[in-house]
Order: C-alpha cells, then structure tokens, then sequence
C-alpha cells in the first residue's frame, strides 16, 4: 500500500492568516491526490482532486499543489470555518490510502 | 443531490458478523458509474477504505481484510451493505458508506453518510 505521510501533525494559525500543509506519498502518485476536511462529528468532505481542482462550492482561499510524492494544501486566509482536520488521500493505487491526518487550530 | 445514511447495530461480540446497511437517497444506485464504498475511521485515527462495489456487482477489497469482507448491493431498496466477519476489538470504528465516483485511476470518494460507530465487544 503507498504510505501518506502529513506534516505537520498540528498547525496552528491565526484567523486571517496563511496555513501550509504538506502531504508525502511513499511512491509516486502522479495527480491522484485528494484532499478532505473534516469537522467534529460530520463525514470528511471533498476540497481538491487531482491535486490541484477543487471540489463543488469549494470557495477559492483552498488550493492545491504538486504530482508525483510531493502536495501541499494551503488556506490563504483562514476562515473560523476552516479549523478544522485535514487530510490527504491517493488514489492512484488500489486501495486508496489516506494520511493521517493534519489539524489547523487556532492561535 | 443525492445522500446516504448507514444503519446498523452499534455493539458486535467479538468473533461475531458486522452487518451495515446504506440507504442511498435523492439517486438510483443502479444509475451512473459509481462505486458504492465503505471507509472506517478508528477512534483518533486516520481513514481506512475497506472496498466498494460497481454498479455492475463487481466488487474490490482491501487486501488486509478481503478474507473477511462482503459488499453486495440491494437495488430493489436502493441499498448497500457490508458484511465482516470474525471482529475484534481492532474492527471498532465509525463506518462510513460513501459514493465514488469514477477516475482514470481508482475510485474518488465524493459524498460520504454521516457514519455510524461500532464497537466491539463483550
């Protein structure tokens, strides 16, 4: 199975401002990379496919970067809404493999 | 758009049968290319995809569990469900059915049921 690796475990930011988060995939997974938020108690829900596109009513301070082993999501301006846990998911491989897991909380 | 909703029992005796139902509403399963999913989430932990099923009936698993694993789809009722045997305490998650939808590579979860937990034990 291809290991996803998020970095870092914890980021914590100030409303307004920029968070980075980092996802590594143990082999290449060209494009096939998702991202998911998930709040307390819901389901994750869909930001970014094909590492870059973002998902239905996905407002624009999400994007996504990178192919191969290397992504990056960013928030360009974080929202109270956006605290939240993210996480990173291939599905390049058979299963797709998620990573453990990266949670923005406030500073 | 369309929504899903598992069901089930929420405490298994460990060595026993997991059974969960997902009720498909707002779309036909029978209708588009999709894969009908489950994915777990262990208390504090990361995500965990267990297999889905097509439309057509074909079905994929994941390796670690293939052996104890069963989807199947009900389309007179619009459902799906899964099946696994012989539980421990391990196989306590929350459960989620969810709704891939077809890529050039595998599946791509787009909408998810809110999830239900099951924990096992005695």
């Amino acid at each position: 199975e291809v290991l996803m690796t998020q970095s870092p475990a914890t980021l914590s930011v100030s409303p307004g401002e920029r968070a980075t988060l980092s996802c590594r995939a143990s082999e290449s997974v060209s494009s096939h990379l998702a991202w998911y938020q998930q709040k307390p108690g819901q389901p994750p829900r869909l930001l970014i496919y094909g590492a870059y596109a973002r998902g239905p009513a996905i407002p624009d301070r999400f994007s996504g970067s990178g192919s191969g082993t290397e992504f990056t999501l960013t928030i360009s301006s974080l929202q109270s809404e956006d605290f939240a846990v993210y996480y990173c998911q291939q599905y390049n491989n058979w299963p797709g493999t998620f990573g453990r897991g990266t949670k923005v909380e406030i500073k | 758009q369309v929504q899903l909703q598992e069901s089930g029992p929420g405490l298994v005796k460990p060595s026993q049968t997991l059974s969960l139902t997902c009720t498909v509403s707002g779309g036909s399963i029978n209708s588009g290319r999709y894969f009908w999913s489950w994915i777990r989430q262990p208390a504090g932990k990361g995500l965990e995809w267990l297999g889905h099923i097509y439309t057509s009936g074909i079905t994929n698993y994941s390796p670690s569990l293939k052996s104890r694993l069963t989807i199947s789809l009900d389309m007179a009722n619009n459902q799906f469900s899964l099946k696994l045997n012989s539980v421990t305490a391990a196989d306590t998650a929350v459960y989620y059915c969810a709704r891939a939808r077809e890529t050039t590579k595998q599946p791509l979860p787009q909408f998810w049921g809110q999830g239900t937990l099951v924990t096992v034990s005695s």
